[in-house]
């Protein structure tokens, strides 16, 4: 995957300040796309989805925006908390065949207090 | 309800020595099963997938191997451990072929070589 070999970056925020995480992703086919959060030491957890039929989609103070023109996502937090502090993945699939999700590079978003 | 059990949680083992990794899925009927690595403050590198009993895909090749006895059981093994190895090793599980749903993780292996 394009994530081997490459740090992850890092996203600092302070308490209660909006985070904007940034992904791209790399087939223009893709029509499905996750973000997923993973805390130390544990694997990654769902937080929201969106379909290529889709460009915005609305969660509990998540949103994820999609531009397929320029093959990017976005996930957007609001009023981050220090609970929200972990490593955030986009995946991407495509359907049709077997599915396999592949994943972007992560961020590393940590909240300060 | 579907629960995925990975274990053990860490492991460390000496340099040359076997490795097998267990992970069953519960809840759920022919899953698409996946083996990913995780280096330390890197991503996921997908290492083994599998559709179904005894069907395995290799995405990376190295010094592991998978292998899928029962519907619900994924393997991760390795014969002589390298240094390499060390990782966080996480197995996924989703439903469906060619369906728009997302993979569920299990908790990891932590693998230290030394």
């Amino acid at each position: 995957g394009e994530s081997v070999g490459l740090h992850l970056p890092t996203l600092s925020v302070q308490e209660g300040d909006n985070s904007i995480i940034n992904c791209a992703y790399s087939n223009s086919a893709s029509d499905y796309f996750i973000w997923y959060k993973q805390e130390s030491g544990k694997g990654p957890q769902f937080i929201i989805d969106i379909r290529s039929n889709m460009d915005k989609r609305q969660g509990q103070r998540v949103t994820v925006l999609l531009n397929k023109t320029v093959k990017h996502l976005s996930l957007q937090i609001a009023a981050t908390q220090p609970g929200d502090s972990a490593v955030y993945f986009c995946a991407e699939m495509l359907s049709g065949g077997s599915y396999i999700p592949t994943f972007g590079r992560g961020t590393s978003l940590i909240v300060h207090p | 309800s579907q629960t995925i059990h990975q274990w053990p949680a860490t492991l460390v083992q000496p340099v040359g020595s076997p490795l097998s990794l267990e992970c069953t899925v519960e809840g759920t009927s022919n899953p698409n099963l996946y083996w990913y690595r995780q280096a330390a403050g890197r991503g996921l590198q997908l290492l083994f997938y599998s559709v179904g009993i005894g069907q395995i895909s290799s995405e990376v090749p190295q010094n592991l191997s998978a292998s899928r006895p029962q519907d619900r059981q994924f393997i991760l093994s390795s014969k002589k451990l390298l240094l390499s190895d060390s990782g966080f090793y996480l197995c996924a599980w989703s439903v469906g072929i060619g369906s728009n749903t997302e993979a569920f993780f299990g908790q990891g292996t932590r693998l230290t070589v030394v």
